[in-house]
């Protein structure tokens, strides 16, 4: 069965740190991998989808790559704002693109 | 912008209840599912439907069931509320074929069972 690993839990930085936030699963036959940033209170918001046959996706400050061999994914983000703080959630897709998500990690940002 | 919308965002019901919630999306998309979501579990699938009349079974379908019956639409029904059903549900939606697509996700209900 699928399981999904995100680490750390929570993290929290001054304003302007690159920071790398790891995702890792242990079933490597997945089609996708998705990264999600949660509000508090909120929905999820898509940030950055890699097929599996992709290795990096790459949109504005944010930066995922995936290696599927080893089970890892990871996201960076390049200079960090107060505005970044949020729950990053990585997600794996398999068949009918059902989600499995790890528990995610509280980023807090503070100036 | 693609864009789901849920019926409510808080909803407050009594243990016993029949409970509705209604998902919407307005891209034409095939796949739809509903999640909910708790503290120390994350997310979890309840059940999703890959084309209209048709659902399939998640991770945690007990006490749930839907309905889909245009393509727009996909309606969670809890029968028979019970306190352990307090959560936030959530919707998503996705385009279906092999290469995949993202999923959009409405703003969620957080619902109360007392």
């Amino acid at each position: 069965k699928q399981e999904v690993t995100q680490i750390p839990a929570a993290l929290s930085v001054p304003e302007g740190e690159n920071l790398v936030l790891n995702c890792s699963f242990t079933d490597s036959a997945i089609y996708n991998l998705q990264w999600f940033r949660q509000d508090p209170g909120k929905g999820l918001t898509s940030l950055l989808l890699i097929q599996s046959s992709q290795r990096e996706q790459t949109s504005g400050r944010l930066n995922a790559s995936l290696d599927k061999s080893s089970g890892r994914s990871t996201l960076y983000i390049a200079a960090s704002q107060p505005g970044d703080s949020a729950t990053y959630l990585c997600a794996v897709a398999g068949g009918y693109n059902k989600l499995i998500f790890g528990a995610g990690t509280r980023l807090a940002v503070h100036p | 912008d693609v864009k789901v919308t849920q019926s409510s965002r808080y909803l407050v019901k009594r243990t016993g209840e029949k409970v509705f919630l209604e998902c919407v999306q307005d891209m034409d998309h095939e796949n739809m599912f509903w999640y909910r979501q708790d503290p120390g579990l994350g997310l979890r699938l309840i059940y999703f439907s890959y084309d209209v009349k048709m659902k399939e079974k998640g991770d945690i379908p007990e006490g749930y069931s839907v309905s889909r019956e245009k393509k727009e639409r996909f309606s969670l029904i809890l029968e028979s509320a019970s306190t352990n059903q307090t959560s936030m549900y959530l919707c998503a939606s996705s385009q279906m074929g092999r290469a995949t697509y993202e999923q959009y996700f409405g703003p969620g209900t957080r619902l109360t069972v007392t």
